[in-house]
């Protein structure tokens, strides 16, 4: 089964409103982490968020929260007011157990274009 | 926060030639370095796990001979592509374990 699973392969968001890629995830680790990246065409990634698995609220990161529904397993970004700088990849990623060295498991990611 | 570099940022090879890429941590020390592959529009793949002063740990699939990773220092790891061929063009990611994780630049390799 996929680790991570982002099932929106493109989106398109009209600049200044708010946008959510979505994003499941599978593990039977208790105890995991949540990550999403921002790839723009440089091709450099670029940390946006974290969740942690014992984290009792949702994440937020100016623009950026993210949705976390631990019985659903799914961790959706939401951006708000978006900017044209905001179109770009969005992976998100998971590292399961406590070790910050585990290895990251990437899902396929959503393409986010904001129109002016 | 902690900074990962990548050297070259980008590299134009002939088929047949060795590439080597150079992953290193800035400002920290880095016991365990990953190496990803990522194609145009795709997600990133993970090809090893670099451990310092240890053999690296390929995912399946990956073939350790024609990827050599080595890991002499606590801040470099590098990749060497040997024999580049034309499927090998793609995009090459290294990441870095402080306490948390950090990814290289990345190194966009091309092989005619």
């Amino acid at each position: 089964a996929q680790k991570i699973t982002q099932t929106q392969p493109g989106m398109f968001v009209q600049e200044k409103e708010a946008v959510t890629l979505d994003c499941t995830y599978d593990t039977s680790d208790p105890s995991y982490g949540l990550f999403w990246y921002k790839q723009p065409s440089s091709g450099e990634m670029i940390f946006l968020i974290y969740q942690g698995s014992y984290d009792q609220q949702n994440a937020t990161e100016g623009r950026y929260s993210l949705n976390f529904q631990k019985a659903r397993k799914s961790a959706n970004l939401v951006i708000s007011a978006s900017q044209l700088g905001d179109s770009a990849m969005y992976f998100c990623a998971m590292r399961e157990g406590r070790n910050t060295g585990n290895q990251f498991y990437f899902g396929t990611g959503t393409s986010l274009t904001v129109i002016p | 926060g902690a900074v990962v570099s990548q050297h070259p940022s980008w590299v134009i090879c002939k088929s047949g030639t060795s590439v080597k890429i150079e992953c290193r941590s800035l400002d920290f020390q880095a016991t365990t370095m990953f190496w990803y592959r990522q194609f145009p529009k795709q997600s990133l793949m993970l090809m090893a796990t670099s451990n310092e002063g240890s053999k690296a740990t390929y995912e399946q699939g990956v073939e350790k001979d024609k990827f050599l990773i080595n890991h002499a220092s606590l801040t470099l790891s590098t990749l060497t592509v040997t024999s580049a061929h034309p499927e090998d063009s793609s995009f090459y990611i290294c990441s870095a374990r402080d306490r948390e994780q950090f990814f290289g630049p990345g190194t966009r390799l091309t092989v005619l």
